[in-house]
């Protein structure tokens, strides 16, 4: 499987600011996606980060509130805009591994958001 | 509509005792259905994947099945390493997006 990382692991964040999450994988990938996983809940898609492009948006999230970027096959940020104590939640980047004879998904270690 | 059900929402065992974990989903057109672990405080950990019915895949202590309707994740003489939110996912439909849909997850505490 692709190795994962993501930046920050955790932050807290006063209401009205915005945050920038990366994701960075070892390897090229063919796909990469957001998830948000709000307390006690499963795991929400977000949007398919495509590269070069505009990311692609799930009913409900939009570009303005969850700007992503992803200039290579190996890098994507997610930015969570003007935070509301709502958008506290763990923030999931997973990727489908290129040439591996897999459509797996495979996740990142997530970055805790704590908006106040 | 497009639906995952995981059942049950928490499951308590004791060290040894066998159990299922149920997946269950409504969609057109499966194209996989994926089981992952999840550790508090971690991103999820790939288990299996399936991709039709009648199907079986087994790591360690765990084993998968899938029929047309429902996932079953057998655990078998479960030791408290177990002890984790397990989570279900599908994939479907004739695009290739790539999109899952997870269901909710069962919490598994496996005591000593």
């Amino acid at each position: 499987s692709a190795v994962i990382s993501q930046k920050p692991s955790r932050d807290i964040c006063q209401r009205g600011t915005s945050l920038t999450i990366q994701c960075q994988v070892d390897s090229q990938v063919t796909m990469m996606f957001w998830y948000r996983q709000q307390p006690g809940q499963s795991l929400t898609l977000i949007a398919t980060a495509n590269q070069g492009s505009e990311a692609t948006y799930e009913s409900g999230f939009v570009i303005d509130k969850f700007p992503i970027s992803r200039p290579n096959l190996t890098f994507s940020t997610l930015t969570v805009s003007n935070m509301s104590p709502e958008d506290s939640s763990i923030y999931l980047c997973s990727v489908v591994p290129t040439n591996r004879g897999t459509d797996t998904q495979y996740f990142g270690p997530g970055t805790r958001l704590t908006v106040l | 509509e497009d639906q995952v059900t995981q059942s049950p929402e928490a499951l308590r065992l004791q060290e040894g005792e066998s159990s299922s974990l149920n997946c269950s989903y409504t969609v057109s057109g499966l194209r996989g259905l994926f089981w992952y672990r999840q550790d508090p405080g971690k991103g999820p950990e790939f288990l299996f994947t399936l991709y039709s019915a009648g199907e079986e895949k087994e790591k360690e202590r765990l084993k998968a099945t899938l029929t047309k309707k429902e996932s079953f994740l057998h655990i078998t003489a479960p030791k408290p390493e177990d002890s984790a939110t397990y989570l279900c996912a599908v994939r479907f439909g004739s695009s290739n997006t790539g999109k899952l849909i997870f269901g909710q997850g069962t919490t598994l505490q496996v005591k000593p």
